[in-house]
């Protein structure tokens, strides 16, 4: 069955630089979260679409901006990297109107 | 942790024994789902568990839910090696539509052949 699947998998950046995270749902899923986990944390989200609409907003930084396009895939875009960056992004997504959330791999940032 | 609590923080069990594990929580909810993760790789979900359900079993796993207590207890039972991992409970709410999961602190279990 097909997964949710997150590009790139491992990405390095250096402070005050950009980074763009990728995020492709599930076939037929409209709806993605972006969570982050720091090191020893639990996920914390950050913001959520469903349609092509943001629909929830978390604990995002003014520095981050995310979008859903017409494919429904999700993009994370961060800028003016911080040290406290660094952790393992992780997108989900699920079909409409359903409480279980399929995670994808994660996306580790490392920011030095 | 935004929402609660899991405890233990840590689990050592020998293959074959059942491990439990318990979460808390401070709001009300409208389900309460358990996840797996293996070390620094993704979120694989186990089980979901609605706020008028009181118990539900998958396989290995039962889940009991509380919410006069707001807590959750996961049980795995006849343990294997495999299931070393840290497993978080996270609760889902339905005001305003939000759908998005607050994760509790997870338990590290650490499953011994």
């Amino acid at each position: 069955a097909a997964g949710v699947i997150q590009s790139p998998r491992h990405l390095i950046k250096e402070k005050r630089e950009t980074a763009t995270l990728k995020c492709y749902p599930i076939p037929r899923h409209d709806t993605v979260y972006w969570y982050q986990q720091g090191p020893g944390q639990d996920p914390q989200f950050l913001i959520s679409f469903y349609e092509k609409m943001q629909s929830d907003k978390g604990s995002i930084p003014d520095r981050f901006s995310a979008q859903q396009f017409s494919d429904y895939h999700s993009e994370l875009n961060m800028s003016s990297l911080e040290l406290g960056d660094s952790a393992l992004y992780f997108c989900a997504s699920s079909p409409s109107l359903k409480d279980e959330q399929y995670f994808g791999p994660g996306t580790r940032l490392t920011v030095t | 942790s935004q929402q609660g609590e899991e405890d233990p923080q840590a689990l050592s069990i020998q293959e074959g024994e059942n491990a439990t594990m318990n979460c808390s929580y401070k709001t009300s909810i409208n389900n309460l789902q358990w996840y797996r993760q293996n070390s620094g790789r993704g979120l694989v979900h186990l089980i979901l568990i609605r706020s008028n359900e009181r118990e539900k079993h998958s396989g290995r796993l039962r889940v009991t839910l509380d919410t006069s207590k707001k807590s959750s207890s996961l049980l795995i039972t006849a343990s294997r090696a495999a299931d070393t991992a840290s497993y978080f409970c996270a609760t889902g709410f339905m005001d305003t539509g939000r759908r998005a999961l607050t994760f509790g602190s997870g338990t590290r279990l650490q499953v011994q052949p």
